[in-house]
């Protein structure tokens, strides 16, 4: 069981907005940073989000990202079919000395 | 370019040993932290390991700790995994992944299979 909690799966229509929640606690998401990762069936994962809401270039601003105590989000608008996906979010964790993942979210754009 | 290639994987029985290599390009490895990530079949992302840059330090997750061992050989841009005692729940696609300074995973390479099984 992933220590960052996240919803198995979220659905929305094309051009819709969705928001894909991550929860964890003190030892991670409330004293680290949150970053995201979008996965297209078993492919490498692709950093979307670092440092809560940073984009790496060449992320299209539709993605973003939020945190606030130990919970972070991620909002994705103007859906588009490409971008049915697995969504991770992911952070440091000071009690385990690990780096821990969420148990990821399926994206599916209706 | 800027890559990372991970080999080594195969098939291999329960109990058996393994050792993975990810060979670096493209940028300063001995710069950057390095990481083992896994992927169980139909399953989500799961951390292994990390190494400090100069190898002053390493952390693993709880389910390899005392199988697995992480290294590196920064002369030869190159991070291992040599893993020992192996199990069927460790069959998994193994990514190595680049560290920021952030603490994000911002280059990840295409992965090597693993399979333990009888």
């Amino acid at each position: 069981q992933s220590v960052l909690t996240q919803p198995p799966s979220v659905s929305a229509a094309p051009g819709q907005k969705v928001t894909i929640s991550c929860s964890g606690s003190s030892s991670n998401i409330g004293n680290n940073y949150v970053s995201w990762y979008q996965q297209f069936s078993v492919t490498a994962p692709k950093l979307l989000i670092h440092e809560n809401n940073k984009r790496p270039s060449g992320i299209p601003d539709r993605f973003s990202g939020s945190k606030s105590g130990t919970s972070a989000t991620l909002d994705i608008t103007g859906l588009q079919t490409g971008d049915e996906a697995d969504y991770y979010c992911a952070a440091w964790d000071s009690s385990l000395s690990a780096v821990i993942f969420g148990g990821g979210t399926k994206l599916t754009v209706l | 370019e800027v890559q990372l290639v991970e080999s080594g994987g195969g098939l291999v029985k329960p109990g058996g040993s393994l050792r993975l290599s990810c060979a670096a390009s493209g940028f300063t490895f001995s710069d950057y932290r390095m990481n083992w990530v896994r992927q169980a079949p139909g399953k989500g992302l799961e951390w292994v390991s990390c190494i400090a840059s100069g190898s002053t330090y390493t952390h693993y997750a709880v389910s390899v700790k005392g199988r697995f061992t992480i290294s590196r050989d920064n002369a030869k841009n190159s991070l291992y995994l040599q893993m020992n005692g192996l199990r069927v729940e460790d069959t998994a696609l193994y990514f190595c992944a680049r560290t920021r300074s952030g603490g994000y995973l911002d280059l990840w390479g295409k992965g090597t299979t693993v399979t333990v099984s009888s």
